[in-house]
């Protein structure tokens, strides 16, 4: 994987449920993955950063977790919310320029 | 609290013109960057700097160019608006290579 992929492009789920999204990265040379939220007319912000094999982070009901030997990390929202509609981004980065890398995002709306 | 601001947020410029796309952090950042968000294509990176004066180019700097004078300031400058040149433009700071990178909240620019 040359590029950071985002699946699915976007997704509508119902007020209560609980959902996960995926990102691929490349894993060799790899240095961290993070998850930024982007909300309408607001900056993106960072949800988590993780750099070792197996890391899982959470934050409320949001978790994250990193399998940096076949390059794929998961973002879960237990108990979805209309808040937490928003894009959902993931960026890697490698080597010695640890450049980010973002995927395209996932869009993700929660419906009342 | 993290504070990123980019001065204009809503602009519409004329093919040729040129264009400054001003952006400000007060966090004493040492990286600054500045990207570009087209629908599908998730954030590109054009330019980036890792220290006053100095600069590097992203994956896409055709067309573009920047200008860090001093460290909290970091421009970005188009010499001649082109129609390809509509986005919207992000500009984010970081302390160090790979950390968390914190976003101003956009600027729109049509070039009509």
């Amino acid at each position: 994987i040359l590029n950071v992929e985002q699946s699915p492009q976007s997704l509508h789920v119902q007020e209560g449920d609980s959902t996960n999204f995926t990102c691929s990265f490349p894993s060799s040379n790899f240095y961290a993955l993070h998850w930024y939220r982007w909300e309408t007319a607001k900056s993106p912000e960072a949800l988590f950063v993780m750099t070792l094999n197996g890391d899982e982070k959470k934050k409320g009901r949001i978790s994250a977790t990193l399998n940096t030997k076949e390059g794929y990390s998961y973002l879960y929202i237990k108990g979805s919310q209309p808040e937490d509609s928003a894009t959902y981004l993931c960026a890697s980065s490698s080597g010695s320029a640890r450049q980010l890398t973002f995927g395209s995002g996932t869009q993700l709306t929660v419906l009342p | 609290d993290v504070k990123v601001t980019q001065s204009s947020r809503y602009l519409v410029k004329r093919t040729g013109e040129k264009v400054f796309l001003e952006c400000v952090q007060d966090m004493d950042h040492e990286n600054m960057f500045w990207y570009r968000q087209d629908p599908g294509l998730g954030l590109r990176l054009i330019y980036f700097s890792y220290d006053v004066k100095m600069k590097e180019k992203g994956d896409i700097p055709e067309g573009y160019s920047v200008s860090r004078e001093k460290k909290e300031r970091f421009s970005l400058i188009l010499e001649s608006a082109s129609t390809n040149q509509t986005s919207m433009y992000l500009c984010a700071s970081s302390l160090f290579s790979g950390n968390t990178i914190y976003f101003g909240e956009g600027s729109w620019l049509t070039v009509v």
